[in-house]
């Protein structure tokens, strides 16, 4: 079975623009997650969609966004970048009960500029 | 969600078994354990999880006290791919982790 795929691996963007990143899920997973993780704040949850709704937020502003479609695959949204959105984005999939673990990606690493 | 205590560091002999403690004494009935690891520039890796029964699957064992308090990550045959940072996760839901600082796991020719 294909693990979770994300694009782009890297990416660089100057402050103030927005970015887009990808995930597509491991295949029958209808849970998808995304976290954040940086030197100084370690791995930090972002939020969590099944079935195309926003199931769990962590404490990110709104600026930080993201939509998952009927395929399962998701995507993830930074609005007017900072320095300090400089990190590793890593989305992970479950099957999407209670405690079904996750299984991350490889991560996009995107450089704020 | 239940904060967990691990040592910072650790090393281990090529081919013994790694024993990884993690203490949770706030653990809540609910909440499950989970072990994660991170290879330098991957994601994290899902080794194993369990409520309050011992578990094993083909990379580790998860031995958790019979007060839930504790538990051990046992990894039977360490080699040289299996330094990491391994992450020990308490939590009742398992898309939310909180993930703490880690156990840098380094093994040794």
């Amino acid at each position: 079975k294909a693990g979770v795929t994300q694009t782009p691996r890297y990416l660089i963007k100057t402050r103030g623009q927005q970015v887009t990143l990808s995930c597509s899920p491991i295949s029958g997973h209808r849970s998808v997650s995304w976290y954040q993780q940086t030197p100084g704040q370690g791995l930090q949850f972002l939020f969590e969609y099944f079935s195309e709704t926003q199931r769990n937020k962590g404490n990110f502003p709104g600026r930080f966004s993201g939509r998952q479609f009927s395929n399962s695959r998701s995507e993830m949204n930074v609005s007017t970048l900072e320095l300090g959105d400089s990190a590793l984005y890593l989305c992970a999939s479950s099957a999407g009960q209670n405690n079904s673990p996750l299984h991350f990606g490889n991560g996009t690493r995107l450089t704020v500029t | 969600d239940a904060k967990t205590t691990q040592p910072t560091s650790m090393d281990c002999a090529e081919g013994r078994a790694a024993n990884l403690p993690c203490n949770h004494s706030t653990i809540s009935g609910n909440e499950y354990v989970y072990w994660y690891r991170q290879i330098h520039s991957q994601g994290p890796q899902y080794i194993i999880h369990g409520l309050k029964n011992n578990e094993t699957n083909e990379m580790a064992s998860l031995i958790i006290t019979e007060d839930r308090k504790s538990s051990t990550l046992i990894l039977p045959h360490a080699t040289l791919r299996d330094t990491a940072v391994y992450y020990c996760i308490v939590g009742a839901s398992g898309s939310r982790l909180t993930f703490g600082e880690g156990t840098q796991l380094t093994v040794n020719p």
